[in-house]
């Protein structure tokens, strides 16, 4: 999992709430990006960042908002807009976006 | 439309054997593809990357293959172990100008058994 943590590692929340998924890394890499898993599928972008104040939409961003404020952090939130929450959350970094990409543990969020 | 497609979506093989994972992509244009291992609830780890010109890369039991020209990678695993239970995941970069650069397979899940 290198210098990229998450927190928590499990998430329960209740339909209806937005909730923040944490990212931290110190690896001074300058691109981040958080990922969807969904069992048996692909990971799917929702959100990625190349610099600090600057993040594009992936794939699948409807539902989903973030920030970058400062370099080492990338949070995530699921708002109650996301129709199907309940998914295993990835963040991850590279030093740039071409470059090879350093894995978080990943989230497990359940919304119920 | 880009596409990466892994074969077979799961294996269980013998603790000692060899196995071959497959991986098709469609993806244009095409910057490098990558090869991740995934254990079950964690983040997946880096195996291999491989660029266009770039035929085999090995990373210890593990050998990557590409052919550009038919669009296909392989993944060998040599006398695998048990620790080798996880999930494979292709990957395929379209490099830094295509935005949303990456497209990932869906994965074999392999399952090692003593």
């Amino acid at each position: 999992d290198g210098g990229i943590t998450q927190s928590p590692k499990y998430l329960f929340r209740k339909e209806g709430q937005n909730v923040t998924l944490s990212c931290e890394q110190n690896l001074n890499h300058d691109a981040m990006y958080w990922y969807r898993q969904d069992p048996g599928q692909g990971l799917r972008l929702i959100y990625y960042s190349q610099i600090v104040n600057d993040f594009q939409k992936g794939d699948i961003a409807e539902g989903y908002s973030v920030s970058r404020e400062k370099k080492e952090s990338f949070p995530l939130t699921v708002t109650s807009a996301q129709k199907n929450p309940t998914a295993f959350y990835l963040c991850a970094s590279s030093p740039r976006v071409t470059i090879e990409q350093y894995f978080g543990p990943g989230t497990r969020l359940t919304v119920t | 439309k880009n596409q990466v497609e892994q074969s077979p979506q799961s294996l269980i093989i013998l603790e000692g054997k060899n196995c071959t994972l497959q991986c098709n992509y469609t993806v244009s244009p095409f910057s490098n593809l990558r090869w991740y291992k995934q254990d079950t609830g964690r983040g997946p780890v880096s195996l291999t990357i491989m660029t266009f010109s770039e035929n085999t890369k090995s990373n210890g039991r593990y050998t990557a293959t590409l052919d550009a020209d038919t669009k296909q990678s392989s993944l060998h695993i040599t006398a695998s172990q048990l620790s080798d239970s996880a999930s494979y995941i292709c990957v395929v970069s379209r490099g830094e100008n295509a935005g949303n650069m990456l497209t990932f397979g869906g994965g074999t899940r392999l399952m090692v058994k003593p």
